[in-house]
């Protein structure tokens, strides 16, 4: 059952634009979103959250928006810089009880 | 601060074999989670070690089992290998069965069923 889509498998921006990332989600029941960045050989690492009960969470270049009406999220990176390209996770949990992740989005910032 | 290893980077193995793979938890926490991503896929669920107890499970076969040690290093067994087990195994520590941005992953185990 995939609770979390990311129906983009793949991303190409230029250096210094906007890069969004787009995540779905079907369960109502999800309560906290997050963001994950992967690099080749590494394992996924944190990037940013939004609890449910808000629509809008920044982090430096990062800003992560959320509309539960069209359980629909995204991320976006403004500006993109090479260093961003990595395939990008979308997950979800349930009052902590585990996390759905998304099949990822790779991203690629040309210079 | 030592990071989440994992051991072996890679492994061969075929159809009906048994597997174990180990993850070394970040120093100070005492929750292991495990996950298998499949290629093109995100990271699953397997289950979670708490404090030596399982904590959670995801939808996995029995033949998916898990052990966690005083020292809250972990093991994730596979009996009877398939060739869809084929796949990168993550695991994940963080604090007191958390999950989200305080777990740490590790670069996980690539294992190849044949």
């Amino acid at each position: 059952d995939q609770q979390v889509k990311q129906n983009s498998p793949s991303l190409s921006v230029q250096e210094g634009r906007i890069s969004i990332l787009n995540c779905d989600y079907t369960n109502s029941m999800f309560d906290y979103f997050l963001w994950y960045k992967k690099y080749p050989a590494e394992g996924p690492t944190f990037l940013i959250s939004i609890s449910s009960i808000k629509d809008k969470n920044e982090d430096g270049r990062f800003t992560v928006f959320l509309n539960k009406s069209a359980k629909h999220l995204s991320l976006h990176i403004v500006p993109s810089q090479p260093g961003d390209s990595a395939v990008y996770f979308c997950a979800a949990s349930v009052n902590n009880n585990d996390m759905r992740f998304g099949a990822g989005t790779r991203l690629t910032v040309k210079p | 601060e030592t990071g989440v290893t994992q051991s072996p980077t890679h492994l061969i193995k075929t159809r009906g074999q048994q597997v174990t793979l180990r993850c070394s938890s970040q120093s100070g926490h005492n929750t292991v989670s495990w996950y298998q991503q499949a290629l093109g896929q995100g990271p699953q669920f397997i289950f979670q070690y708490y404090r030596e107890e399982e904590n959670g499970r995801g939808n996995f076969p029995p033949r998916f089992s898990g052990l966690q040690f005083p020292n809250y290093s972990s093991e994730l067994n596979v009996n009877a290998l398939e060739l869809d087990d084929s796949a990168l195994y993550l695991c994940a520590s963080s604090l007191e069965g958390r999950f989200g941005e305080t777990q740490y992953f590790g670069p996980g185990t690539r294992l190849l069923v044949l």
